[in-house]
Order: structure tokens, then sequence, then C-alpha cells
């Protein structure tokens, strides 16, 4: 079975400060995604990456960057986080699509991060 | 621990015809909710229904609702009137403590013209 590990389940921050949070992937999955799920408002799609060194913008990137430096790594970061930032983070990884159609997602458990 | 199970993978059905997705599920909780999301090609993932698992009455969103059987820890998605734009993978979600969440493996649901 596909594994999708995050590394933290909680976290409390400060407004300012720079966070991490890191997603792995055990299956050699090509993309990994970040999404943010807010009450109300479904899933929303932060960055997502198709290989090592790629990444492209989802719909709300604005306040984040990524960074795939290996293939099984996915890292977020709050360059500063703020308030409206506190949310349940979600990563993601499936195999690389060549039909029109997505690949099944498999979800890590997510992060709870909460910006004081 | 809980579960999330969705036995198919893969459906086709005509345009214009009612679709149901199944969804099981398994847990200890009482207190929990139920989501279908939609996740067309475009790759964002839509909030279709929600379902507290406190509530008796099946939620329904337009052609869309559900039939969530609570002692037989099932909530299906049907979906009526199918649309082309329907053709997407749905994923069943599962969320307790408010801040938990598990999907299930998806279901590919192809609408033909």
């Amino acid at each position: 079975d596909v594994k999708v590990t995050q590394s933290s389940r909680y976290l409390v921050k400060r407004t300012g400060e720079k966070v991490f949070l890191e997603c792995v992937q055990d299956m050699d999955h090509e993309n990994m995604f970040w999404y943010r799920q807010d009450p109300g408002l479904g899933l929303r799609l932060i960055y997502f990456s198709y290989d090592v060194k790629m990444k492209e913008k989802g719909d709300i990137p604005e306040g984040y960057s990524v960074s795939r430096e290996k293939k099984e790594r996915f890292s977020l970061i709050l360059e500063s986080a703020s308030t409206n930032q506190t949310s349940m983070y979600l990563c993601a990884s499936s195999l690389l699509s060549y039909s029109r159609y997505q690949e099944t997602q498999y979800f890590g458990p997510g992060t709870r991060l909460l910006v004081l | 621990a809980q579960t999330v199970t969705q036995s198919q993978p893969e459906m086709s059905v005509q345009e214009a015809e009612t679709v149901t997705l199944s969804c099981t599920y398994d847990t200890s909780e009482n207190n929990y909710y139920l989501f279908w999301y939609k996740q067309p090609p475009s790759r964002q993932m839509i909030l279709v229904i929600r379902q507290e698992a406190y509530k008796q009455q099946n939620a329904t969103e337009n052609r869309f609702s559900v039939n969530f059987q609570k002692a037989a820890k099932s909530f299906s998605l049907k979906i009526s009137d199918s649309q082309l734009g329907d053709t997407a993978m749905y994923f069943c979600a599962f969320m307790w403590d408010n801040d938990k969440i598990i999907f299930g493996k998806g279901t590919r649901l192809h609408i033909l013209p």
C-alpha cells in the first residue's frame, strides 16, 4: 500500500515565523501535491510538482513556496506565516497520468497548523 | 482506526442517466463528518456534498444526493441527470475530531455522450 507521511500532525507557530511542512511518499510517484482544507471551501491546491525540481502553482500559491529536491519528498514553505494560513494542510502523491484523467491521489494524514 | 472503502474503481454511464457511487467506512467514533469530493482533470478537489453523522436526513445539493446509512456505515453518492461535466474522479472522505481526515481511493466516473 502507498504510504504518504507528513512530518507533523499539529503545529503552532507565531505570525512572521518561517514554517516548513514536510511530506514523504514511498511509492516512487512522480506527482506530489499540497492542498489546504478549510471549512466550507473543500480542498484547494497550493502547489504541485510532477518531477524533481519541477513545480507549478495551483489555485492559491500566494504566501507559499515549495521544494522538491528528491522524488520522494515535497516540502511546503510558509515564508512568513500569517493568521489566515491557519488551516489543515494535506499532501498527496500520484503516478504521472498519460491520459486525460487523473491518476488516484493518495493522501497523507494532514497537518493542522495554527498561526497565532 | 478509521477506514474508507470505495469498491468501484471505475464506472461509466450515459449522459442523463442516474449513477450511484458507493462508499463504506469503519469507525468507532460517534461524531464525524462524511464528504464527497470531485476532482476533474483540472486537478482541484471540489467539495460536492457533506453529511454530519448526527443528522439522519440525507444531504442534497441540486443533482447530488447521498444515502447515509449510519448503522451499515455506508455513504453512497447519487448523481441524477448526469452531465458530461460530471466526468471526474470522486473521493469519499471521513473526518473526525474536526481535523483528522482520510480519503478513499477514488472512483473514476465517465459520463458518455
